[in-house]
């Protein structure tokens, strides 16, 4: 089956430490996109690639870091200096945005980290 | 800038009642498409429509139904006679380069 896979559902570190959000696609889309969710509010984008090698900052991209080394992997680490790091994080897939035509975007199982 | 705007913060109806989720927009751009998604409590959003920019037509799919009005910017989601398990967050979203959300509106369906 194609689709996004988040990997842990749940994730617990203690503060300081980096951690690393793995987010892997089969549906073999150009795009990826990492979210950010907190309680009550709503998704607001923190790196987005649209090639291999290449990404983009979103809104809120200080604190973290990604890479995307390969066209099916966005993995997102949350470095020490994001102040705020407990949230909900989103993965995203899709077509190009530029055709528009046949533009789709799917979201994967999210991410819970909890950092103490 | 591109913006999204979803006033309604919670909503809560009893079951069998109709209820619309509003949710207006800005930007410049000629071309862009909107969303709607649904968040149950399980946290993936799940797609539930796309209209583009170029096509005004309203959209019934059984329950479900969207008001697009370009004139006043919004793009609203009507649900027909409620369920309990309509029960769930609901998200609008404005794509044109990159995809930017509302805030949501949370919808709690009473039995």
């Amino acid at each position: 089956d194609g689709g996004i896979t988040q990997s842990p559902k749940y994730l617990f570190r203690k503060e300081g430490q980096n951690v690393t959000l793995s987010c892997e696609q089969n549906l073999n889309h150009d795009a990826m996109y990492w979210y950010r969710q907190d309680p009550g509010q709503g998704l607001r984008l923190i790196y987005y690639s649209q090639i291999v090698n290449d990404f983009q900052k979103g809104d809120i991209a200080e604190g973290y870091s990604v890479s995307r080394e390969k066209k099916e992997s966005f993995p997102l680490t949350v470095t020490s200096a994001q102040k705020n790091p407990t949230a909900f994080y989103l993965c995203a897939s899709s077509t190009l945005p530029g055709d528009r035509v046949r533009y789709e975007q799917y979201f994967g199982p999210g991410t819970r980290l909890t950092v103490t | 800038a591109q913006k999204v705007t979803q006033a309604q913060t919670e909503i809560s109806v009893v079951e069998k009642e109709d209820v619309t989720l509003d949710c207006v927009y800005e930007t410049r751009d000629t071309t862009y498409y909107l969303f709607w998604y649904k968040q149950p409590p399980s946290g993936e959003l799940v797609f539930l429509i796309r209209r583009n920019s170029f096509d005004e037509q309203n959209e019934i799919s059984g329950r479900y139904s969207w008001n697009f009005q370009k004139s006043t910017s919004s793009f609203n989601f009507t649900i027909t006679a409620s369920q309990v398990v309509d029960s769930a967050v609901y998200f609008c979203a404005l794509l044109n380069n990159d995809m930017r959300f509302g805030a949501g509106t949370r919808l709690t369906v009473k039995p």
